[in-house]
């Protein structure tokens, strides 16, 4: 099975500074990662995603590292804003599974 | 942009109650998920369907639920006889093709049994 697992179910951010959310995975057969963001009331929403043949992948203000040795997952946000202010989840694709495991979440606040 | 949809936004039912939730997912997508999540808890996978037919389901996915997609645009969860503990936000999601691992997710229904 799989289990994906946050360090932190709170984050606290001053606005500006960079903040990092950290995940783990237990299944060394996943092959597809990613990010989602989760405002209240809505759906997750896509962030970004890494593959397994890569450790690190950058979109426009996130950056996602991928530790396939310690099975470890992270979550870059550069410049903080208001706006960010979400709960955060990894999820994790195993391969031959078509399903999503989500992790429990990170609930990122930011300090004005 | 194109987005998966879903109606109602909020259902309320009795218990011993068939409620049917229903998606629009993207045009042209070909999987279909149906995922849950239970207030204040991480997002649970119910089942995932292609080729009109589930592929996975989970331990959750049990003879009370149960899948169609009736037409070309429509996907739906079935539930026949609900209980308390189905209350939950369901989302649906939907993805492109085998190679797009991208799953979109729409803004979900929030089921409440009583």
């Amino acid at each position: 099975g799989e289990s994906v697992g946050l360090h932190l179910p709170t984050l606290s951010v001053q606005e500006g500074d960079n903040s990092i959310i950290n995940c783990a995975y237990s299944n060394s057969a996943s092959d597809y990662f990613i990010w989602y963001k989760q405002e209240s009331g809505k759906g997750p929403q896509f962030i970004i995603d890494i593959r397994s043949n890569m450790d690190k992948r950058q979109g426009q203000r996130v950056t996602v590292l991928l530790n396939k040795t310690v099975k470890h997952l992270s979550l870059q946000i550069a410049a903080t804003q208001p706006g960010d202010s979400a709960v955060y989840f990894c999820a994790v694709r195993y391969s031959s599974a078509s399903k999503i495991i989500f992790g429990s979440g990170t609930r990122l606040s930011i300090r004005p | 942009e194109p987005e998966v949809t879903q109606t109602p936004s909020h259902q309320v039912t009795q218990m011993g109650q068939e409620v049917i939730l229903r998606c629009v997912p993207i045009s042209n997508h070909l999987y279909f998920y149906w995922y849950r999540q239970i207030l204040g808890q991480k997002v649970e996978f119910l089942v995932s369907f292609y080729n009109n037919e589930i592929s996975e389901k989970s331990e959750i996915f049990d003879d009370q639920f149960s899948v169609e997609r009736p037409d070309g645009s429509n996907f739906t969860l079935k539930i026949r006889s609900t209980k308390l503990e189905d209350s939950a936000m369901y989302f649906c999601a939907s993805r492109g093709t085998a190679y797009s691992y991208e799953q979109y997710f729409g803004p979900g229904t929030r089921l409440t049994v009583t």
